[in-house]
């Protein structure tokens, strides 16, 4: 059972601004770096943002990412079909033995 | 490049075993903490295990502790997950992961294909 709770699906029009929330507690989010995960259709998760706000090396910067207290928004500008896809953030929660948390995921679709 | 490759996922019934394996290259593996993840069918994403790089620390998600064992041989470059008294509800999507250890927290770069274990009789 997830501790990070997400929206189950945002949808908007190519070339359009999505936003998908993450919340938490203090125990995860409020005292630890959030990631974001996308997985697209049939594939393995991939990771798009780290540190809260971090991009790896080779992901466009129309994927941003942002934290405040124990919730955590993962934003995505100029919207393409190709990022349909699931999302999800994750942290490490220090009052579960150490576990690391993922959020209950969102699906984005492109209308 | 960083390649992460899962094997031994299958079908076993309910009580049997399974040991997963995950072969890494393109990296110096003994640098990294390593996890395992999996993903029930339509389902999300949950963190099963970690390793640290040396295998001294290791922490196990409650719907598994006691049944599953992880592992890893830093001289084969390679993960394992030993899974005993499979339940059908460990029936997902199983990933290896590496994890970038930091202060406060960690992240997971470079996921494998997964490997689809299924529990049923």
């Amino acid at each position: 059972q997830s501790v990070l709770t997400q929206p189950p699906s945002v949808s908007a029009a190519p070339g359009q601004k999505v936003t998908i929330s993450c919340s938490g507690s203090s125990s995860n989010i409020g005292n630890n770096y959030v990631s974001w995960y996308q997985q697209l259709p049939g594939t393995a998760p991939k990771l798009l943002i780290y540190d809260n706000n971090k991009r790896p090396s080779g992901i466009p910067d129309r994927f941003s990412g942002s934290k405040s207290g124990t919730s955590a928004t993962l934003g995505i500008t100029g919207l393409q079909t190709g990022d349909e896809a699931d999302y999800y953030c994750g942290t490490w929660d220090s009052s579960l033995s150490a576990n690391y948390v993922f959020g209950t995921g969102t699906k984005v679709t492109v209308l | 490049q960083v390649q992460l490759v899962e094997s031994g996922g299958g079908l076993v019934k309910p009580g049997g075993s399974l040991r997963l394996s995950c072969a890494a290259s393109g990296f110096t593996f003994s640098d990294y903490y390593m996890s395992w993840i999996r993903q029930a069918p339509g389902k999300g994403l949950e963190w099963v295990s970690y390793i640290s790089s040396s295998g001294s620390t290791i922490y196990y998600a409650d719907s598994v502790k006691g049944r599953f064992t992880i592992s890893r041989d830093n001289a084969k470059n390679s993960l394992y997950l030993q899974m005993n008294s499979l339940r059908a509800e460990d029936t997902a999507v199983y990933y290896c992961a590496r994890e970038m250890r930091e202060l406060l927290g960690g992240y997971f770069d470079y996921w494998g294909q997964g490997t689809l274990v299924t529990v049923s009789s």
